[in-house]
């Protein structure tokens, strides 16, 4: 659909758990984000890789935790996370190596985590 | 941080009427983008309007900017059920760092 896919859609883990979000692209794109979308407050930037190399990391806890292995795929790995976590985490890519400048964003309908 | 503020926070209309939202922001731009985002989706990219721009079109969607106000407008015409959706402007730094966001404004288009 949008070319941007991400897994799981749903995600409902405890406290102590660990797991990761997995976001793909499919667009050939050199720059790939993650947001965190809670209720009432506007789109929070969490993470910005271009060309695999992290450009912008937005004072995130380090219980959040990304990993870009390629221009393709970032991850997420989350662990000991709080219920003020719980939120819609969507990641997004654009072509332009240096952030979303003069490009659009492209999002996947990304991962609902609720926090127990 | 630099932000785009959506005003109204919500709309309700009736299809067929035009929808107008209105974006504020507080310092220089690049460029100002409008979102779309349907329930429990992403967002989609709507239409970009550069700094020197004032208005662009794209189908029922007309974009005003007017950067002595710092502000803009999205104009939906005509509108149908399907508009129903919350709506973002989203700026970038003069430097051409990532887009910050606004809260959005919730369109409701009853039939």
């Amino acid at each position: 659909e949008t070319g941007v896919t991400q897994t799981p859609r749903h995600l409902v883990m405890g406290m102590t758990n660990k797991k990761s979000l997995k976001c793909e692209q499919h667009l050939g794109h050199n720059a790939m984000y993650w947001y965190k979308q809670s209720a009432k407050k506007p789109l929070e930037l969490m993470f910005v890789y271009s060309l695999e190399e992290r450009v912008e990391n937005n004072s995130v806890p380090s219980r959040f935790s990304p990993e870009c292995p390629n221009s393709s795929h970032l991850f997420l790995h989350l662990h000991t996370l709080q219920p003020e976590d719980s939120a819609l985490y969507l990641c997004a890519s654009s072509q332009d190596a240096q952030g979303s400048y003069n490009s659009p964003l492209h999002f996947g309908n990304g991962t609902r985590l609720t926090v127990t | 941080s630099q932000q785009g503020e959506e005003d109204p926070q919500a709309l309700s209309i009736q299809e067929g009427e035009n929808a107008t939202m209105n974006c504020s922001y507080k310092t220089s731009i690049n460029n100002l983008q409008w979102y779309r985002q349907n329930s429990g989706r992403g967002l989609v990219h709507l239409i970009l309007i550069r700094s020197n721009e004032r208005e662009k079109h794209s189908g029922r969607l007309r974009v005003t900017l007017d950067t002595s106000k710092k502000s803009s407008s999205l104009l939906i015409t005509a509108s149908r059920a399907a508009d129903t959706a919350s709506y973002f402007c989203a700026t970038d730094a003069a430097a051409g760092t990532a887009l910050i966001f606004g809260k959005g404004t919730t369109l409701s288009v009853s039939s």
